[in-house]
C-alpha cells in the first residue's frame, strides 16, 4: 500500500483558514468514511483531531474540522493560532482491513 | 483512563530482532473495543503504521512489513509485543504503542484512541 499524498507544508497568518488535502485511492480514502487525522508537536506523540472524517473528539477546538470528496479528505483549521503549528498526518482504513498514514504537513504560523 | 508504556532495548544490532512491550494500565487489554497496535516514525519523517492485534489475536499487518513482523498479546499480563526480524538502519525510529478502536467486521475504523509516549530505537552494527 502506498502512503496518502499530503503537502509537505502549508503556512498562514494568524487569524486565517487554511486547509490540508490528503488525497488516496478508492481502495482507502475513497472507500469508507474512516479517515482521522493527527498533530504531533515536536518531540511528542500525535493526537486525534478528527475520526469519521468530519467528527472532533471531545475537547477538540471547533476551528478543526474535516471533509471528503471522493478519494481526497481535507482537514481546514480556521481562526489560525500560533498553537496550531504542529505537523499534520492523515489516516485511512482500507478495504485489506489496514490503515495507511499520509507523509504528513507542516503547518507554519506566520 | 487507558494507559500505554513502551518497554525494550534503545539499541538493537543489525540482521538481529527487535523486540518490544506495550503495558496496558487504567483498562482491561481484553476490552471488546480496541486493537493494539504499533506505529513507528522514523527521525525527521512521518508516521508509519506496522500492524495491530485484537485481544482474542486476529491482527494485520503493514504489507511492506509482513514477513517480518510478528505481534501477540498476553492477557494475563495486560500486555502486548511487537517482534521485527532481520533489521536494518532503516528500522530505526521512534515506536508508539497504540490503542485503536475499529471493528473490521462492518469495516470501521476511528483512529488511535490511546498513544504510548514512544520509545526510541536504533539498529546499529
Amino acid at each position: 500500500q502506498s502512503a496518502l499524498t499530503q503537502p509537505a507544508s502549508v503556512s498562514g497568518s494568524p487569524g486565517q483558514s487554511i486547509t490540508i488535502s490528503c488525497t488516496g485511492t478508492s481502495s482507502d480514502v475513497g472507500a469508507y468514511d474512516s479517515v482521522s487525522w493527527y498533530q504531533q508537536h515536536p518531540g511528542k506523540a500525535p493526537k486525534l483531531m478528527i475520526y469519521d472524517v468530519t467528527n472532533r473528539p471531545s475537547g477538540v477546538s471547533n476551528r478543526f474540522s474535516g471533509s471528503k470528496s471522493d478519494n481526497t479528505a481535507s482537514l481546514t483549521i480556521s481562526g489560525l493560532q500560533a498553537e496550531d503549528e504542529a505537523d499534520y498526518y492523515c489516516t485511512s482504513y482500507t478495504t485489506t482491513s489496514t490503515r495507511v498514514f499520509g507523509g504528513g504537513t507542516k503547518v507554519t504560523v506566520l | 483512563q487507558l494507559q500505554l508504556q513502551e518497554s525494550g532495548p534503545g539499541l538493537v544490532k543489525t540482521s538481529e530482532t527487535l523486540s518490544l512491550t506495550c503495558t496496558v494500565s487504567g483498562g482491561s487489554i481484553s476490552s471488546s473495543s480496541y486493537y493494539w497496535g504499533w506505529i513507528r516514525q522514523p527521525p525527521g519523517k512521518g508516521l508509519e503504521w506496522i500492524g495491530s492485534i485484537y485481544y482474542s489475536g486476529g491482527t494485520y499487518c503493514n504489507p511492506s512489513l509482513k514477513s517480518r513482523v510478528t505481534i501477540s498479546v498476553d492477557t494475563s499480563k495486560n500486555q502486548f509485543s511487537l517482534k521485527l526480524s532481520s533489521v536494518i538502519a532503516a528500522d530505526t525510529a521512534v515506536y508508539y504503542c497504540a490503542g485503536e478502536i475499529a471493528a473490521p467486521e462492518i469495516h470501521y475504523y476511528y483512529g488511535v484512541d490511546v498513544w504510548g509516549q514512544g520509545t526510541t530505537v536504533t539498529v546499529s552494527s
